[in-house]
């Protein structure tokens, strides 16, 4: 069975400084990565994903995020953020099979930009 | 203009009572899957569907029931037996080739 788990539940940050959102993951097969945004009371908006090839994925918004094998990681970062960044980030998984893609969240992280 | 639609926004369950949530999509997406979303849990899979006439279980889907009549619709019934439906109910569509999930504007169920 697979699991994910976002290590912080909540990241303050300040306007214009980096970020980093953690997320490593456990699974026995190949598996596909996802990060998520959701904003207030709204569904879930694909920010980037890691199906194969390159480990540095570019995502939506700024965002981008390193697939480490070796690691079981996936995290999630931005240079510079926006008062708009606020918002609840979820990282899932996915096996790589022929079957129906079952996605696996982890619990989410809750980031706050402060001006 | 495509996407994902779900509807009410806002549902209200009576003790004992049985509700539909509806999900459209205009996608052209195969496969279909609802979770549910509570505080601090992250999103659980309750059902999914690959294919017309055909669904499977998730991983709490019991007090829940689907069907797929058609492509484009995926609704979920939350039945009586349902003891906690208090949630966030998220729907998502995907094709095969794309290896992606797309999710709707989701529905807050709340209990009287």
């Amino acid at each position: 069975a697979q699991s994910v788990t976002q290590l912080d539940s909540q990241v303050p940050v300040f306007e214009e400084a980096p970020v980093e959102l953690r997320c490593n993951y456990s699974s026995s097969v190949s598996v596909y990565l996802f990060w998520y945004v959701q904003y207030p009371n709204q569904g879930l908006q694909l920010l980037l994903k890691y199906l194969s090839g390159s480990t540095l994925v570019k995502g939506i918004n700024g965002f981008e995020a390193e697939f480490n094998k070796s690691q079981t990681s996936f995290h999630l970062r931005k240079p510079s953020v926006h008062i708009s960044d606020t918002a609840e980030y979820f990282c899932a998984v996915s096996d790589v099979g022929q079957g129906a893609q079952k996605l696996v969240f982890g619990q989410g992280t809750r980031l706050t930009i402060n001006p | 203009d495509g996407g994902i639609t779900q509807s009410p926004k806002y549902l209200f369950r009576k003790e004992g009572q049985n509700v539909t949530l509806s999900c459209e999509q205009n996608l052209n997406h195969d496969a279909m899957y609802w979770y549910r979303q509570d505080p601090g849990q992250g999103l659980r899979l309750i059902y999914y569907s690959q294919i017309v006439n055909d669904f499977q279980k998730g991983d709490i889907a019991e007090g829940y029931s689907v069907s797929r009549e058609k492509k484009e619709s995926f609704p979920l019934t939350v039945t009586s037996a349902q003891k906690n439906p208090t949630a966030f109910y998220l729907c998502a569509s995907g094709a095969r080739e794309l290896k992606t999930q797309y999710f709707g504007p989701g529905t807050r169920l709340l209990v009287l």
